[in-house]
């Protein structure tokens, strides 16, 4: 079965750091990119940002350039959010999620995601 | 940026009427469009990917058409399992951003 699973999400004070961590598991992780989706409470879905396989392509959303950066290790099969000088507007259910088979473009599979609160 | 804009935001219909959402580009993007459905308390899925494929599995009731700007999802005949809000989504090179979503009721 295909699955990821996210963690490190919590209780963060504004301007402190968190990590997150996806683990991928039923695919070939090293071959697909990847991206974190986030959505704030009873609000949209944002995306965050992007790595390709290599991590040779990365891309994030304005909102969090400089501040946040993908990572992944395809030898443990997993996808990394480093989340820096985190503000109150960054809370949010962050979801990783998983290039399409069918096409680069889109997304097939995602997590159940990790809360994060800044407060 | 390229900037999604999803109308309406909220469509109330009848079970067994169609339901067609849209979602209109800032500026013109390839047919690298994609639908999602999100029902309450559910992540996301999948629907149509490049503007007018369905995804193996989804019912042929959900289809995507448009090209430029203008793109559409088209539901054919609602029923209350559609209940959920819809999300288009477009890729330009490695940035990818989200429409704003419309929420269907029934």
């Amino acid at each position: 079965e295909v699955q990821l699973v996210e963690s490190g999400g919590g209780l963060v004070q504004p301007g402190r750091s968190l990590r997150l961590s996806c683990v991928a598991s039923g695919f070939s992780f090293d071959t697909y990119a990847m991206h974190w989706v986030r959505q704030a409470p009873g609000k949209g879905l944002e995306w965050v940002s992007g790595i390709s396989w290599s991590s040779g392509s990365v891309d994030y959303a304005d909102s969090v350039k400089g501040r946040f950066t993908v990572s992944r290790d395809n030898a443990q099969k997993s996808l990394y959010l480093q989340m820096n000088s985190l503000r109150v507007e960054d809370t949010a259910l962050y979801y990783c999620a998983k290039e399409s088979d069918a096409t680069p473009s889109a997304m097939d599979v995602w997590g159940q995601g990790t809360t994060v609160t800044v407060s | 940026e390229i900037v999604l804009t999803q109308s309406p935001a909220t469509l109330s219909l009848s079970p067994g009427e169609r339901a067609t959402l849209s979602c209109r580009a800032s500026q013109t993007i390839r047919n690298y469009l994609a639908w999602y459905q999100q029902k309450p308390g559910q992540v996301p899925r999948l629907l149509i990917y490049d503007a007018s494929n369905r995804v193996p599995g989804i019912p042929a009731k959900f289809s995507g058409s448009g090209s430029g700007t203008d793109f559409t999802l088209t539901i054919s005949s609602l029923e209350p399992a559609d209940v959920a809000v819809y999300y288009c989504q477009q890729r330009s090179d490695w940035t990818f951003t989200f429409g704003g979503g419309t929420k269907v009721e029934i």
